[in-house]
């Protein structure tokens, strides 16, 4: 069974442009969240989707969006990407409240690392 | 909003002694936590949990950690650590019914020969 994959594993960029991150779920689980790791620091929650909806959002700014496909996979994009966007971005996935208890382990995937140059 | 507080950024120790890796939290409602740990370029991998019960919950790889409700703490511990144990160490907390995780900057756990 294969975990949390991510693609790809890391991506260089320039100020002012766009990116698209992947993110593939496993097996088995519905609901895909996405964190931002800046370096030395701990994750910070961007957004969570669940029935190709944002079911719950962080305090991050509309330039990040986020898609979630029918086969569970999901997108994080970013637009007009700034120098403070340097970051390892992981995805999470989990089980979706109730499915499996009064709270599901969210697994993680090795995380993109993205440089904003 | 909650809110994570990891009091040391680093913890060195000797191989075989014991460690213990301070977490507080605070919230304005019943949370839920965790300890994540995270290997050099990998993801987070769950070391364990408290959701309810009781208080002392053990985890993977002989780490254990004592919720305190009283103190809003939730403090990892290992009674004798091994080289394997070097890694970065996230405490972490979700409100009860929302399943963003808040976590802490983190702890890097030094192991020393």
């Amino acid at each position: 069974d294969a975990g949390v994959t991510q693609s790809p594993t890391h991506l260089i960029k320039t100020r002012g442009q766009q990116v698209t991150l992947r993110c593939s779920p496993k097996s088995g689980h519905d609901t895909v969240s996405w964190y931002q790791q800046a370096l030395g620091q701990g994750p910070q929650f961007i957004f969570q989707y669940y029935e190709e909806e944002e079911r719950q959002r962080g305090n991050f700014p509309d330039r990040f969006s986020g898609h979630q496909f029918p086969n569970y996979s999901s997108e994080l994009n970013v637009n007009a990407l700034l120098l403070g966007d340097s970051a390892l971005y992981l995805c999470a996935s989990s089980l979706s409240l109730g499915a499996g208890g009064p709270y599901n382990e969210q697994f993680f995937g090795p995380g993109t690392r993205l440089t904003v140059l | 909003a909650q809110s994570v507080t990891q009091l040391d950024s680093q913890v060195p120790v000797f191989e075989e002694a014991p460690v213990e890796l301070r977490c507080n939290y605070s919230s304005s409602v019943s949370v839920y936590l965790f300890w994540y740990v995270q290997y050099p370029n990998q993801g987070l991998q769950l070391l364990l949990k408290y959701l309810s019960g009781s208080t002392l919950v053990k985890g993977i790889n002989g780490f254990e950690a004592e919720f305190n409700k009283s103190q809003t703490s939730f403090h990892l511990r290992k009674p004798s650590v091994h080289i394997s144990d070097t890694a970065e160490y996230f405490c972490a907390v979700s409100e009860k019914g929302a399943d963003g995780l808040t976590f802490g900057k983190g702890t890097h756990l030094i192991i020393q020969p």
